[in-house]
Order: C-alpha cells, then structure tokens, then sequence
C-alpha cells in the first residue's frame, strides 16, 4: 500500500512565478490537509479538504494561495506570485474520514524561491 | 482554541540513557494527543497517540508516553536512547476538528 505522495520534492521558482505542489493521498483516503513548515518552526495547518469541497482553510494565507480536491486527480496547493517568504517545506496529509484521528504524512515539498 | 509548548527546542543524551521530551498542551476540550518523529529531509512519522483510553501510551520503537490531565503534559519517553532515534520529534493536539496543532519541536541529539 503506497503512502502519501507528493511532487515535485524540490522546487525552485523566481519570485512571481507560480508554484503548484501535487499531493495523492493513501488509497482509500478521502481527506486531505496541508502543512507548512517553515525553517527552524513546527508544521502549520493550512486547508483540509474532501473531495471537491474545502472544508477548513482558516491557515491558508488570504491572497496567492489556494487549494482543491477534484473528484479525479490529486490534491494541488497553488501558490501565484511567489515571494521569499513562501521558500518553506509543504506537507500533506492524508486520513480514511472522518473520526480518524492518525493523518499520514508525505515527504514533503521544498520550495526555494530565488 | 488549542496550542502545543514543547520545552527544549535541543536535547541530547548519551547512547543508553533516557530519552524525555517534553510536551505540555492547552486544549477547551478533551484532547487527542500526537508524538510525530521527522528524520532529515523526510515526512512525519506517527510515533504513538492518546484517544482518551489509557493514559500510558505506547509506541513504535520503544517510545511511550503519559496523559497528565492534571499538568496538561504528554511527554515522552525511552529508557535507553539509540543512536537511530536521533531526529527531530512533534508533539500535536487535536481538539476532533481533524485539524492537527504542532509544537515548534524537539532536536534529539544522541551522544555516542
């Protein structure tokens, strides 16, 4: 049973560029959360989804930012017009539903904006 | 609203020695409580949790871990450290909402 999966790990963009970071959760799952770390910081929440609905996305920072869940596909966090202070490491996860209280985490995506 | 203080931000021990991480939550309801280990450059691993049934807790690779209600702490530990258990170590609280609230971490360092 294959783990959560995300792509690319790294990731470099130019400040104003686009970044989209691919997250495919654990077979039989159907939610998913994102997690940003920043350097030296724990993980913080930023959007849980369900598929084609966003159902908590009170981390997710107001402008540049957004997430979806489509019927088909993975998960895709997409951040517009990149700037410094987005370079972090991007976690997603994933849990079978609701009441399970174990999310299982993929390795992660390092984006580095230059 | 709920939040995570992990005390030492670095720990070291001697190879053989105990391992405690501290970890003290606030929570308006009864918590679920989370150990996650991270080695470099990797996920999150599930170390052990707390679901409101036995206070002792434990985990993979030796690891356990306490529910204090009354000190609001659930920290972890193992009697003798090995050299693979250096990384870094999250404690998270959830209040249900499927939303997961981490520590700033623990760097364990183990000293051969």
């Amino acid at each position: 049973n294959a783990g959560v999966m995300q792509n690319p790990r790294h990731l470099v963009r130019r400040r104003g560029q686009e970044a989209r970071l691919r997250c495919s959760p654990m077979k039989g799952h159907s939610h998913v959360y994102w997690y940003r770390q920043l350097p030296e910081e724990g993980l913080k929440f930023m959007v849980y989804l369900q598929k084609e609905n966003i159902i908590d996305e009170s981390g997710m920072p107001k402008e540049r930012f957004s997430a979806e869940f489509p019927k088909e596909g993975p998960s895709i966090l997409r951040i517009q017009q990149v700037v410094r202070g987005d370079s972090a490491a991007y976690f997603c996860a994933s849990s079978p539903g609701t009441g399970a209280l174990e999310q299982y985490f993929g390795p992660g995506t390092r984006l580095t904006v230059t | 609203a709920q939040s995570v203080t992990q005390l030492g931000s670095h720990v070291s021990v001697s190879e053989g020695a105990l391992v405690l991480l501290r970890c003290n939550y606030s929570s308006s309801v009864p918590p679920y409580l989370f150990w996650y280990v991270q080695y470099p450059n990797q996920g999150l691993q599930l170390l052990l949790k707390y679901t409101s049934a036995a206070t002792l807790v434990k985990g993979i690779n030796g690891f356990e871990a306490e529910f204090k209600k009354s000190e609001t702490s659930f920290h972890l530990t193992k009697p003798s450290a090995h050299m693979s258990d250096a990384a870094e170590y999250f404690c998270a609280v959830s209040e249900g909402n499927e939303k997961l609230t981490f520590g700033t971490g623990t760097r364990l360092t183990i000293i051969p």
